[in-house]
C-alpha cells in the first residue's frame, strides 16, 4: 500500500514569492491534515480536512496561507507571499476516521521550505 | 488546552542498552500515538495505543489512560533507533486536532 505522497521534497524561494505544496493521501483515508514543523519542535496542525471540507483551520494564518482539497482526495497548501519565518517542514498526514472516533495518522515525508 | 510533556528531552545510549521514554498528558484522551522521526525527517508510526500494552519487536508501549501517561520501551537499542520520538494526543474536548509533545531526542552510539 502506498503511503502519503508529498511534493516537492525541498523548496528554496525568496521572500515575497509564492509557493505551493502538494499531498496525495493514502487511498481511502477520509481525513487529511497539514502540519508545520519548526526546527527542534513537534509538528503543529495548520488545517484538517474531512473529505473535502475544512473542519479545523483555526491555526492557519489566513492572510497568507490557503489550502484546498478538491474532490476529497489530493490537497494543496499555498503560501503567498512567503516570509522568512515560514521556513519550516510542511507535513501532510492522513487517517481513516471511524464512527467510534478512533483514528491513526500516517505522515508523508514532508516538504522542507527555505525562505531567503 | 491539553498539555503533553515528554521526558527525558535528550537521551544518549550505548548500543545494546535499554531505555524508557515517558509521555504525560494533562487531560484524559481516547487516542494516543507514538512516532519515531528519523534523521531524514520522516515520521514513522510506532504505536497507536489509547490504552493497554502493545509490543512490536524490540519496542513496546504502555498507556495508563486513567493516570494520564504512556511509556515507550526500547530494548537492545541500535544505532538506527536514533532520532526523535514523539507522542501525540487529541484533546478530550473532541475533534481530531492532535497535540504533539516536544519529543525525546535519542542518540545511540555504536
Amino acid at each position: 500500500e502506498a503511503g502519503v505522497v508529498q511534493s516537492p521534497r525541498y523548496k528554496i524561494i525568496e521572500k515575497k514569492q509564492p509557493v505551493a505544496f502538494w499531498c496525495n493521501p493514502i487511498s481511502g483515508h477520509n481525513t487529511l491534515y497539514w502540519y508545520r514543523q519548526n526546527l527542534g519542535q513537534g509538528p503543529e496542525l495548520l488545517i484538517r480536512y474531512e473529505n473535502e471540507e475544512a473542519v479545523d483551520d483555526s491555526q492557519l494564518p489566513k492572510d497568507r496561507f490557503s489550502a484546498e482539497r478538491l474532490k476529497g482526495v489530493d490537497s494543496t497548501l499555498k503560501i503567498q507571499p512567503a516570509e522568512l519565518g515560514d521556513s519550516a517542514v510542511y507535513l501532510c498526514a492522513s487517517s481513516l476516521v471511524l464512527a467510534s472516533g478512533t483514528y491513526e495518522q500516517y505522515f508523508g515525508p514532508g516538504t522542507r521550505l527555505t525562505v531567503t | 488546552g491539553i498539555q503533553v510533556e515528554q521526558s527525558p528531552p535528550d537521551l544518549i545510549l550505548q548500543e545494546g542498552a535499554n531505555s524508557t521514554l515517558r509521555c504525560n498528558f494533562s487531560d484524559s484522551v481516547n487516542n494516543l500515538q507514538w512516532f519515531h522521526q528519523n534523521p531524514w525527517g520522516q515520521l514513522i508510526n510506532l504505536f497507536y495505543i489509547p490504552s493497554g500494552t502493545k509490543q512490536n519487536g524490540r519496542l513496546s508501549a504502555t498507556t495508563v489512560a486513567t493516570e494520564r501517561y504512556s511509556l515507550l520501551y526500547i530494548s537492545s537499542s541500535q544505532t538506527t533507533d536514533s532520532g526523535v520520538y514523539f507522542c501525540a494526543v487529541p484533546p478530550n474536548t473532541g475533534g481530531f486536532k492532535t497535540i504533539f509533545g516536544a519529543g525525546t531526542r535519542l542518540f545511540v552510539k555504536a
